[in-house]
């Protein structure tokens, strides 16, 4: 069975000061890994995603993820935040491409920027 | 392009009383999700549809919610009767195909069960 774990339910920091949110999953089988954020009173929308090749990945809004399997982490950073990146963040999971497959997501770290 | 659409945005009802929310996807995706969000938590597949072919319901408490996809476009979730722990975000989400394609999702209904 996949699960996700979202090590920190919120993050502070600093405007403009660098940031990462931290996840962690299992699975027994080849891992799809995505970060969603979700604005308040929005819906999820696709920060980005890994499926193969380089485990260095590049999404919207600069933000990017490493996929480390031997750690089983696929952390999120952005080197400079703004106070637009305020959301809920939820690292999420999949086994596959098929039409059994679904996405379970991890429990969120809420994202909070300080002027 | 239009998103997903969802009505309404917000609901408050009593428990025991019925409640049906609606989606309607993006043009031309033929999978359709409903998710459960629980305050602090994330959210929780409820159901998918593959056209209007129930693909996975495992997590759906049937005594209770029911969902249905008729002509392979727009869905409706029904919860009968609501109960209070049934407070929560009911986010309606689309994809071209299934599988790890990339979803879509709607604003969301904010249910609040009094």
């Amino acid at each position: 069975a996949q699960s996700v774990t979202q090590l920190d339910s919120q993050v502070p920091v600093f405007e403009e000061a660098p940031v990462e949110l931290r996840c962690n999953y299992s699975s027994s089988v080849s891992v799809y890994l995505f970060w969603y954020v979700q604005y308040p009173n929005q819906g999820l929308q696709l920060l980005l995603k890994y499926l193969s090749g380089s485990t260095l990945v590049k999404g919207i809004n600069g933000f990017e993820a490493e996929f480390n399997k031997s750690q089983t982490s696929f952390h999120l950073r952005k080197p400079s935040v703004h106070i637009s990146d305020t959301a809920e963040y939820f690292c999420a999971v999949s086994d596959g491409y098929s039409s059994a497959s679904k996405i379970i997501f991890g429990s969120g770290t809420r994202l909070s920027i300080r002027p | 392009e239009a998103g997903v659409a969802q009505s309404p945005r917000y609901k408050i009802i009593e428990k025991r009383q019925s409640v049906a929310f609606w989606c309607n996807p993006i043009s031309g995706h033929a999978t359709l999700y409903w998710y459960q969000q629980i305050l602090g938590q994330g959210p929780k597949l409820l159901i998918q549809f593959q056209n209007n072919g129930v693909v996975d319901d495992s997590q759906l408490p049937k005594d209770r919610f029911s969902a249905e996809r008729l002509k392979g476009v727009d869905s409706t979730l029904k919860i009968q009767p609501a109960k209070l722990e049934d407070s929560a975000v009911y986010l309606c989400a689309s994809s071209f195909t299934s599988g790890t394609h990339e979803q879509f999702f709607g604003p969301g209904t904010r249910l609040t069960v009094l």
